[in-house]
This record gives C-alpha cells, sequence and structure tokens, in this order.
C-alpha cells in the first residue's frame, strides 16, 4: 500500500529543536519529489521545503536557515530537521508526494498527490 | 511570490446545486493551478491537477477552468459530501503557494 506515515512532533520551547519523520510506503523516498506542507490550527495551507529526485532542496522564506529537509533510502524516510522554533511554526506537518505524471502524460510543473495524516508540532513555553 | 486570492471565503448551497469558486493568480501561472478538497481532521486530498485533469477517483461532478489568470473550480450539483474546504495551489514558481481556502457547507 502506498502511504506516508508521520511521527516526531511535540511540545517544544521557542528556540528549541525537533526532526520530523515521515515512513514512506509502496515507493522509494529517492524516487520522487516529496515535500513538507504546514497548516497553523485553523489556518490554510503553507507549503514549507522540497527535495527533489536530484537531491536539490528548496525553502520557504519563513524556514530558510532554520529548516533541513533530507532523505534516508535505506530507512525509506523524509526528515525535516527544524532548529531555532519560533511560536508561529506551530502546526500540523504533513509529508506529501509531488508528482508531475500522471496516466503517462507529464508536465513541467506538478502537484500534491499523496498526503499523510500530519504529526503536530507545538512551539510554547 | 505569487499570490493565490480565493473567493468567496465561505458559501452555504443545497444539494443538487450548481457551484462555484474561483481563485486568481497575482500573476501568469499558465495552467498550473491545482484544486484540493480537506475535510475536518482529514489531510486534503488532490481533486483537480493543471487547471482542469480531474484526479483518479474524484468525482465527475467536479470540473476545472481557466481565463488567464483566473480559475474556476466547479461542482455541477453538490451533494452531502462535498461540505468540506478547497483550496487552490499554484505550483508555477516556488515558493508554491495556495489560496486561503473556500469552506463549503450544505443547507
Amino acid at each position: 500500500e502506498v502511504q506516508l506515515v508521520e511521527s516526531g512532533g511535540d511540545l517544544v520551547q521557542p528556540g528549541g529543536s525537533l526532526r520530523l519523520s515521515c515512513v514512506v510506503s509502496g515507493f522509494t523516498v529517492n524516487n520522487k519529489d516529496m515535500t513538507w506542507v504546514r497548516q497553523a490550527p485553523g489556518k490554510g495551507l503553507e507549503w514549507v521545503s522540497v527535495i527533489y529526485t536530484r537531491g536539490e532542496t528548496k525553502y520557504a522564506d519563513s524556514v530558510k536557515g532554520r529548516f533541513t529537509i533530507s532523505r534516508d533510502k535505506a530507512m525509506n524516510t523524509l526528515y525535516l530537521e527544524m532548529n531555532s522554533l519560533k511560536s508561529e511554526d506551530t502546526a500540523l506537518y504533513y509529508c506529501v508526494k509531488y508528482d508531475d505524471c500522471s496516466g503517462g502524460s507529464c508536465y513541467s510543473y506538478g502537484w500534491f498527490d499523496l498526503w499523510g495524516q500530519g504529526t503536530l508540532v507545538t512551539v510554547s513555553s | 511570490d505569487i499570490q493565490m486570492t480565493q473567493s468567496p471565503p465561505s458559501l452555504s448551497a443545497s444539494v443538487g446545486d450548481r457551484v462555484t469558486i474561483t481563485c486568481r493568480a497575482s500573476q501568469t501561472i499558465s495552467t498550473y493551478l491545482n484544486w484540493y478538497q480537506q475535510k475536518p481532521g482529514k489531510p486534503p486530498k488532490l481533486l483537480i491537477y493543471v487547471t482542469s485533469s480531474l484526479q483518479s477517483g474524484a468525482p465527475s461532478r467536479f470540473s476545472g477552468s481557466a481565463s488567464a489568470t483566473d480559475f474556476t473550480l466547479t461542482i455541477s450539483s453538490l451533494q452531502p459530501e462535498d461540505s468540506a474546504t478547497y483550496y487552490c495551489q499554484q505550483s508555477y514558481d516556488i515558493p508554491w503557494t495556495f489560496g486561503q481556502g473556500t469552506k463549503v457547507e450544505i443547507k
């Protein structure tokens, strides 16, 4: 079964650190572009970071320099290392697969086609 | 950054009604606009990709269209299970951005 299962969310103090994990089943994490998307309580969706199959990474300005996305092929797991956490980082963090091919057709840019259930990060003193 | 402006923020409609949600991009994004449905306590689910392609498994009453930088999600005949919040999202340029969401309620 193709699925994404996140873990690692917790209550952490401002300035603290946390590492989120996303175990991938049904495909190899290195063979797909993978992202993190977050949702603050009662709010909308915000893209956080992407790691492409070629290894290149991109970040939203709000987390650049503080968060690091990575992956482990042997563990088939995606990670998000979060440092210098702020109260505004409080959110449900989703691990999401990004794809740009469907039904035999491929496009220049893609979409988020598989979402995990999310893991909650709360930053508070 | 490309801003995505969704309207209306919420709507209430009856079963069987035709419902339209609009998303306007602050600059050209070609056809790289996707739509997601999110029900309470659940992750978002992809409905429509690249403006008008229906995701596998999504009901055929959902459709998407565009005119320049204005994009539309249409539910041809609203069903009780369509009660949810809908988000548009552009993938044309990083940072990938979402609209603020439209909450659809059933009268």
